[in-house]
């Protein structure tokens, strides 16, 4: 069975700097993208990120190019989000998913971990 | 970036009857190379995270029941649930996968 467990949240001070890790199993790691979403307390789903499966190829939403850092570690079957100069607006609940192809839909997602920046 | 909206915000229906969300897109997720539109449907309960229901725009995800079916092409969609059960109170959301960044449509909340 497919899991994707995410760590890493908590309560953070604006400007500082948060590492997420997301755990997967079940599923051959090295062979999926994987992706970052958050979701605001009461609101919507925004994409943050991507990397392919070998971790080669790195897409950001633009309002994250600089301040956001994904990467992977498919020996661990790991990975990871780096948030910088962290704002009341990125508190959010930061959900990990997969999807089988660089163009394809959002088939397995963690449970989320908890952001609050404050 | 594409702009997704979805109708209406939310839906309220009986036990058993029928629902219907629309999703438009701003701009065309027919790709012709491979005859796929490029859209998503996911169901999200309070608390958990998104469930896939609907990929290529009409095809189910892995055991997703058969009261709900995807159709459209290109800029309109619709995500049908015939015959609504207690269990399907959530927020629907769309998703484009057509182009980076992937973005979803502002959601639309089912009750009962």
């Amino acid at each position: 069975e497919v899991h994707l467990v995410e760590s890493g949240g908590g309560l953070v001070q604006p400007g500082k700097s948060l590492r997420l890790s997301c755990r997967a199993s079940g599923f051959t790691f090295s062979r999926y993208w994987m992706h970052w979403i958050r979701q605001a307390p009461g609101k919507g789903l925004v994409w943050l990120a991507r990397i392919s499966a070998d971790g080669n190829k790195k897409t950001y939403i633009d309002s994250g190019t600089g301040r956001f850092t994904i990467f992977r570690d498919n020996a661990d079957n790991m990975l990871y989000f780096e948030m910088h100069y962290l704002r009341d607006e990125d508190t959010a609940v930061y959900f990990c998913a997969r999807s089988s192809s660089a163009w394809a839909s959002l088939d397995h997602w963690g449970q989320g971990t908890l952001v609050t920046v404050s | 970036d594409i702009v997704m909206t979805q109708s209406p915000d939310s839906l309220a229906v009986s036990l058993g009857e029928r629902a219907t969300i629309d999703c438009k897109s701003s701009q065309n997720l027919f790709y012709s190379s491979d005859n796929n539109n490029y859209l998503a449907w996911y169901q999200q309960k309070q608390g958990q995270p998104p469930r896939l229901l609907v990929e290529w725009a009409s095809t189910r995800g892995s055991g997703v029941p058969d009261r709900f079916s995807g159709s459209g092409s290109e800029t309109d969609f619709t995500l049908t649930i015939t015959s609504v059960q207690a269990e399907d109170v959530a927020v629907y959301y769309c998703h484009q996968f057509y182009d980076t960044p992937y973005t979803f449509g502002q959601g639309t909340t089912l009750e009962i």
